[in-house]
């Protein structure tokens, strides 16, 4: 089956830099990849999501990347503010879907005042 | 627009007994996923419903059980419960089967410790 990997597992940055997270995949079938964020006490909320024929998209301060040669596609996050502090996941779709969402393990995402 | 609802939020449970969550979709959503999330595994799949049939199941026990409703409301059931069912289970719904990769609207989840 697909096993994601996402590193680092905690991340601290200063208010207003940029924060990058990283994600491998191994099922070369995948083909559609989101990003969640979970804020304490919630369930996870989509942010941003990149099909296999897309190799970069954009919504105002994030965006995703992704390199289907390389199997590995990354989450960028500019200008961070303190409501970025949060969990947050990559996942792939396996098996075309078929075998749901696999998730990474996730980063906890810490800005600094 | 209501979200997804999950009851109950919280409960404590011990060792052999069974379980049933809830899981109200969003209105007019048709596919039900469940999960379940750790400290050490993190989310893992454990079963899809789209149209009250099983669509996909993860890599779970028979002991995990679920099923859907014709109103897309689903339970799931944990029987005979183990210390390592402790988790947050969360529900999420979707326009859209897996298959299709619709975007997943995810519940607060229920919250089980079991002793």
């Amino acid at each position: 089956g697909e096993n994601v990997e996402q590193h680092p597992s905690t991340l601290s940055v200063q208010e207003g830099d940029s924060a990058v997270i990283k994600c491998t995949y191994s099922d070369s079938a995948s083909n559609y990849f989101p990003w969640y964020k979970q804020e304490l006490g919630k369930g996870p909320q989509l942010i941003i999501d990149i099909r296999s024929n897309v190799g970069e998209k954009k919504d105002q301060r994030i965006a995703v990347t992704l390199n289907k040669t390389a199997k590995h596609f990354s989450l960028h996050i500019t200008e961070t503010q303190p409501e970025d502090s949060a969990v947050y996941f990559c996942a792939a779709s396996s098996g075309g879907g078929a075998d749901g969402l696999t998730f990474g393990k996730g980063t906890h995402l810490i800005i600094q005042p | 627009k209501a979200g997804v609802t999950q009851t109950p939020r919280y409960l404590i449970k011990t060792r052999g007994q069974q379980v049933t969550l809830s899981c109200s979709p969003i209105s007019g959503h048709r596919s039900v996923s469940w999960y379940q999330q750790t400290p050490g595994q993190g989310l893992q799949f454990l079963f899809e419903y789209f149209s009250e049939t099983q669509r996909n199941k993860g890599n779970f026990p028979g002991r995990f059980s679920g099923r859907q409703f014709s109103n897309s409301r689903s339970e799931m059931n944990v029987s005979t419960l183990e210390l390592g069912d402790s988790a947050l289970y969360l529900c999420a719904s979707s326009l859209e089967t897996l298959v299709n990769t619709g975007e997943l609207f995810f519940g607060e989840g229920s919250r089980l410790t079991v002793l």
